[in-house]
């Protein structure tokens, strides 16, 4: 079964530029979770989709940061106009419904450099 | 809120060895899931064992089980006869039923000496 697919694998790109990150989540999952690595600050919780609706968004860090997902099948997370210190690895993970411990599925990650 | 520590930033262990990787966590909460999740280098987060904490026997996948000490809300994953490939990075995380909030450790280093 295929898993989590994000795209693209790395990114590199100057600041002030447009950065937009793809995620098709597991199909028959409903539940789908943008998250941040950084070695300061660890794994960050972004924003969280359930049946294609965002239901938390209290970790995106600030406007620049906007998600959606237009189907069950796909997934964005775009960062506009993009700053250094939103270097970072970004994942997607999804999951069956939650309420029952399902464990969440994680991407490979988007490694993002922004000089 | 959940918190979750892995006090051991490092560890190593020999090849074929045995070894255990500690976390702790606190919650209030009555009814939740505990999950052990592996980062190799090529950084995907791959998971590696979950506890259901209203189960008392302790989960296992092949080489990798959990001493679940409800009361001492200690939860640590031992790994037997540690292979190369085991070498990762080891995330602690816990959620409370109903919720979608996974709550991660800082992470576990682990060196696998041959």
């Amino acid at each position: 079964d295929a898993g989590v697919i994000q795209s693209p694998r790395h990114e590199v790109t100057e600041m002030g530029q447009e950065v937009t990150l793809r995620c098709k989540p597991i199909s028959g999952h409903n539940s789908l979770f943008w998250y941040r690595q950084t070695m300061m600050r660890g794994l960050e919780l972004l924003i969280y989709f359930n049946n294609n609706v965002p239901i938390d968004d209290s970790g995106m860090p600030e406007d620049r940061f906007s998600a959606k997902m237009p189907n069950a099948s796909f997934s964005t997370l775009k960062i506009q106009p993009s700053e250094p210190r939103d270097s970072a690895v970004y994942f997607c993970a999804s999951s069956l419904p939650q309420g029952a411990g399902q464990p969440q599925h994680f991407g490979d990650g988007t490694r993002l450099s922004i000089l | 809120a959940q918190t979750v520590t892995q006090s051991q930033p490092e560890m190593s262990v020999q090849e074929a060895e045995t070894v255990t990787l500690s976390c702790t966590y606190d919650t209030s909460e009555s009814d939740y899931y505990l999950f052990w999740y592996k980062q190799p280098p090529s950084r995907q987060m791959i998971l590696v064992i979950r506890q259901e904490a209203y189960k008392q026997q302790n989960a296992t996948e092949n080489r990798f089980s959990v001493n679940f000490q409800k009361a001492a809300k200690s939860f640590s994953l031992k790994i037997s006869d540690s292979q190369l490939g085991d070498a990762a990075m080891y995330f602690c995380a816990s959620s409370r039923a109903g919720s979608y909030q996974l709550t991660f450790g800082k992470g576990t280093k682990l060196s696998v000496i041959p």
